[in-house]
């Protein structure tokens, strides 16, 4: 089956400007995650949704950034007034269920900030 | 100290050897134990996950749990060269009832022919 699809793959951008970036998890996972990895560094935890349950929105660095999704279905990432540190590969991976099943990942997008 | 520790290396393996990478993590009431490994410009793929204290096999590769050390290992038996990668060690912790996985600053991996 499909996996985790992820677009644009590469987005480069302008300081100050609004990005958004999408993501569509494995159909029937429940449970969908953002991470950010920046050059030679390990993954960071942003934002994880679970079904209809609030978001953990813990790892979201700034108030710049947000995320949606609509029920078990694709999610938006925003993130306003860019940054040249936000400049990264964003990651979304999903799962089956939250607490035991594992994540799988997207290919990723890779945004430039200049 | 950071919540999940790698080696950075490189660890540098011979073609056909064994390759032992390591992971220790400070959260006691971790749960999940994930091994991902990432080629360069590429994303993680998981490749092994274990829940339970002992050994896990799939295939030319071994996980490692030991809970009361707060150690992790993988192992990969025979390795090649396609094996070199950056080898990232996860973990997931119950406390918060929170689905996100803490990730080490992963191990590279050169298995040279």
């Amino acid at each position: 089956g499909a996996g985790v699809s992820q677009s644009p793959s590469n987005k480069v951008t302008e300081k100050g400007k609004d990005v958004e970036l999408r993501c569509d998890p494995i159909s029937g996972h429940t449970a969908l995650y953002w991470y950010r990895q920046r050059l030679g560094q390990g993954l960071e935890f942003l934002i994880y949704f679970q079904g209809n349950s609030a978001p953990d929105k813990s790892g979201l660095p700034s108030d710049r950034f947000s995320a949606e999704r609509t029920g078990e279905s694709v999610s938006t990432l925003t993130i306003q007034r860019t940054q040249q540190e936000d400049s990264a590969v964003y990651l979304c991976a999903s799962s089956l269920a939250s607490l035991e099943n594992e994540q799988f990942f997207g290919p990723g997008t890779r945004l430039t900030v200049l | 100290q950071k919540e999940v520790e790698q080696n950075s290396g490189p660890l540098s393996v011979p073609e056909g050897a064994i390759a032992s990478l390591n992971c220790t993590y400070s959260d006691r009431v971790s749960q999940s134990f994930f091994w991902y490994r990432q080629y360069s410009g590429k994303s993680p793929e998981l490749i092994m996950s274990i829940y339970s204290n002992g050994d896990k096999e799939d295939g030319r590769f071994t996980a490692q749990l030991n809970k009361a050390s707060q150690y992790v290992s993988l192992l990969i038996r025979d390795s090649q060269p396609s094996d070199s990668a950056t080898y990232l060690c996860a973990v997931k912790s119950r406390s918060g009832n929170t689905g996100k996985l803490i990730f080490g600053q992963g191990t590279t991996l050169q298995v040279k022919p």
